[in-house]
């Protein structure tokens, strides 16, 4: 079965610790990104990547790190620098780069900062 | 730049009726047009998109989307909704941004009442 995963399903983080957010696909995909998603604002853009060993920063990148060494994984680090990680974290992936193509979303980790 | 505004934050329907859930964009570029389905605590799921041709899309599960170039608009329509319709309803656009990036509204929460 092809698809996105992501894990863990719920994630509890002390302030001040950084935690690290899986994703993973076996679909193929080029592009992959990263969302954080909070009550009535909509998906916002964190980071995404295009290729291996290349990502750029997206709408709300401060607090975050991410690496992209192989094609299937694209890994997303809070930092203790993100003043308010609580969120719904989601991850996506897209076969090739056109403006058309469909973004296929994982399940999503809920981080709470205790 | 482009942006997606999504009029209503929640839509409390009764079983069986009919429903629209209102979307508009701006962009200064010609757009690809898609409405995805979340259920809770999921991931998205694509219900449609409108890339070009015909402007009334169907999609899955019975819905169906008008592209509106004058009025910029995309709404999403369905004739007669189910309880299991009940979920959270995102409206995105692609444009020609780098990466070509999605940009997402708010959301729209559907609430189907038997």
């Amino acid at each position: 079965d092809g698809g996105i995963t992501q894990s863990p399903k719920y994630l509890f983080r002390k302030e001040g610790q950084n935690v690290t957010l899986s994703c993973e696909q076996n679909l193929n995909h080029d592009a992959m990104y990263w969302y954080r998603q909070d009550p009535g604002q909509g998906l916002r853009l964190i980071y995404y990547s295009q290729i291996v060993n290349d990502f750029q920063k997206g709408d709300i990148a401060e607090g975050y790190s991410v690496s992209r060494e192989k094609k299937e994984s694209f890994p997303l680090t809070v930092t203790s620098a993100q003043k308010n990680p609580t969120a719904f974290y989601l991850c996506a992936s897209k076969w090739g780069g056109g403006r058309g193509n469909e973004q296929f979303f994982g399940p999503g980790t809920r981080l709470t900062v205790l | 730049a482009q942006s997606v505004t999504q009029l209503d934050s929640q839509v409390p329907v009764f079983e069986e009726a009919p429903v629209e859930l209102r979307c508009n964009y701006s962009s200064s570029v010609s757009v690809y047009l898609f409405w995805y389905v979340q259920y809770p605590n999921q991931g998205l799921q694509l219900l449609l998109k409108y890339l070009s041709g015909s402007t009334l899309v169907k999609g899955i599960n019975g819905f169906e989307a008008e592209f509106n170039k004058s009025q910029t608009s995309f709404h999403l329509r369905k004739p007669s909704v189910h309880i299991s319709d009940t979920a959270e309803y995102f409206c995105a656009v692609s444009g020609n941004n780098a990466g070509n990036m999605l940009t997402f509204g708010g959301g729209t929460r559907l609430m189907v009442k038997p």
